[in-house]
């Protein structure tokens, strides 16, 4: 069974730039997370999707990030515009979703986003 | 009141030995606690999870301690290994496993 599958895995651009990434996540996972890691920390969640819902946004700083997640599958996480503090590891993460006897939940690789 | 906290910040421990990781949480809201490992430019990866009905979990040479009373819930590394070098978070949530906060990591290194 393939993971969540993220891409890009490094991204570089200068700031003030746009940048999206893209999750793809396990199938049959009806849950999708967006975590932030800055270097030496712990995923920080940005958004949470049950399906095409999103039913966790309050730690997503709305003004220059935004998610959708169409269909309820993939989920492509946009930054516009990119600042200097933006850089750090984004993650996706995935899991059956509520009422499953388990709800781990399954990380991706992540996306290293340098901003200069 | 959301966050987790943990100690220590590292920890260098010979092969063979025990590797001890603490952490410690405020919301008694929080029914859910897992261990995560993170290999460097990989994800977090699911290691061991308790809940608090119960005060211990066993699995491998992987051990989970949780004091509900004191809030408080611990990892033991049996027998570490140089592969167990990576860096250790510890999570909470509520509502059964969504929304985790995660602890600030662990980093371990067995030395061979």
């Amino acid at each position: 069974e393939a993971g969540v599958v993220q891409s890009p895995r490094y991204k570089i651009i200068e700031k003030k730039q746009p940048v999206a990434f893209w999750c793809n996540p396990i199938s049959g996972h009806n849950t999708l997370y967006w975590y932030l890691q800055n270097l030496g920390q712990g995923p920080e969640l940005l958004i949470r999707y049950e399906n095409e819902e999103a039913v966790d946004d309050s730690q997503l700083p709305k003004d220059r990030f935004s998610a959708e997640r169409l269909k309820g599958v993939d989920s492509t996480l946009k930054i516009q515009p990119a600042e200097l503090g933006d850089s750090a590891v984004y993650l996706c993460a995935s899991s059956l979703g509520v009422g499953a006897s388990t709800d781990t939940q399954y990380f991706g690789p992540g996306t290293r986003l340098t901003v200069l | 009141q959301q966050q987790v906290k943990q100690s220590p910040q590292s920890l260098i421990v010979q092969k063979g030995g025990i590797s001890i990781i603490n952490c410690a949480y405020e919301n008694t809201a929080f029914d859910y606690f897992p261990w995560y490992q993170q290999f460097p430019g990989k994800g977090p990866a699911l290691l061991i999870a308790i809940r608090p009905d119960v005060s211990e979990k066993k699995e491998g040479r992987f051990t989970i301690s949780f004091n509900k009373s004191a809030k408080q819930f611990s990892l033991h590394i049996m027998d570490s290994q140089p592969g167990d070098s990576a860096t250790y978070f510890c999570a909470a949530s509520k509502n059964y496993g969504q929304n985790f906060v995660f602890g600030p990591g662990t980093r371990l290194s067995v030395l061979p």
